[in-house]
């Protein structure tokens, strides 16, 4: 299985700060990476594929960049609802395989 | 807009088996694939398998000898059993599909399942 860590596992921001985390997969996979977002109680929802394509109508403030094994999520200007966790997903194998995850909260 | 529901018993016994039903509606459930993915309480993700239209099926090796999928494209519905459920099997299920890239797109509200006698 391909393994995907993910840094930092919960971080603290104030409003309109710049937030990034990473990911990093245990092999090459190419740009075969999702983002995801989980508001507490709901399921995951889909902002990024392809690592750095954002789905129809995600704002543009959430991005993503990367391929091989390393790879950045950035939300631009944090926002009061983006508070949740966010997970990033290789699927360039199977089976498909998620990192564990990064609580973002507001200062 | 292509919704997902989950449904089946919320509750089930030590060594009985897990099923739940997915219902695929706004849209047609032929050629992709559907997934079923788990989350314990304050845990992480896990996919536990998908199932194309035609009944293919993947599933993650670690559950494999314990997970069946099917499909029935008549009523636009994919299931999920699992069985010889332990405590540890106690979890939110999803059910999502996998669309035309291979990401996650569509997600069902997710249901929870408790293992316990």
């Amino acid at each position: 299985d391909i393994q995907m860590t993910q840094s930092p596992s919960s971080l603290s921001a104030s409003v309109g700060d710049r937030v990034t985390i990473t990911c990093q997969a245990s092999q090459d996979i190419s740009n075969y990476l999702n983002w995801y977002q989980q508001k507490p109680g709901k399921a995951p929802k889909l902002l990024i594929y392809d690592a750095s394509n954002l789905e129809t109508g995600v704002p543009s403030r959430f991005s993503g960049s990367g391929s091989g094994t390393d790879f950045t999520f950035t939300i631009s200007s944090l926002q009061p609802e983006d508070i949740a966790t966010y997970y990033c997903q290789q699927y360039d194998n199977l089976p498909r395989t998620f990192g564990p995850g990064t609580k973002v909260d507001i200062k | 807009q292509v919704q997902l529901q989950e449904s089946g018993p919320g509750l089930v016994k030590p060594s009985e088996t897990l099923s739940l039903t997915c219902t695929v509606s706004g849209g047609s459930i032929s050629s992709y694939y559907w997934s079923w993915i788990r989350q314990p309480a304050g845990k992480g993700l896990e996919w536990i398998g998908r199932i194309y239209t035609s009944g293919s099926t993947n599933y993650n090796p670690s559950l494999k000898s314990r997970v069946t999928m099917s499909v029935d494209t008549s009523k636009n519905q994919f299931s999920l059993k699992l069985s010889s459920v332990t405590a540890a099997d106690t979890a939110v299920y999803y059910c999502a599909r996998e669309g035309l890239g291979q990401s996650l797109d569509y997600w069902g509200q997710g249901t929870l399942v408790t293992v316990s006698s």
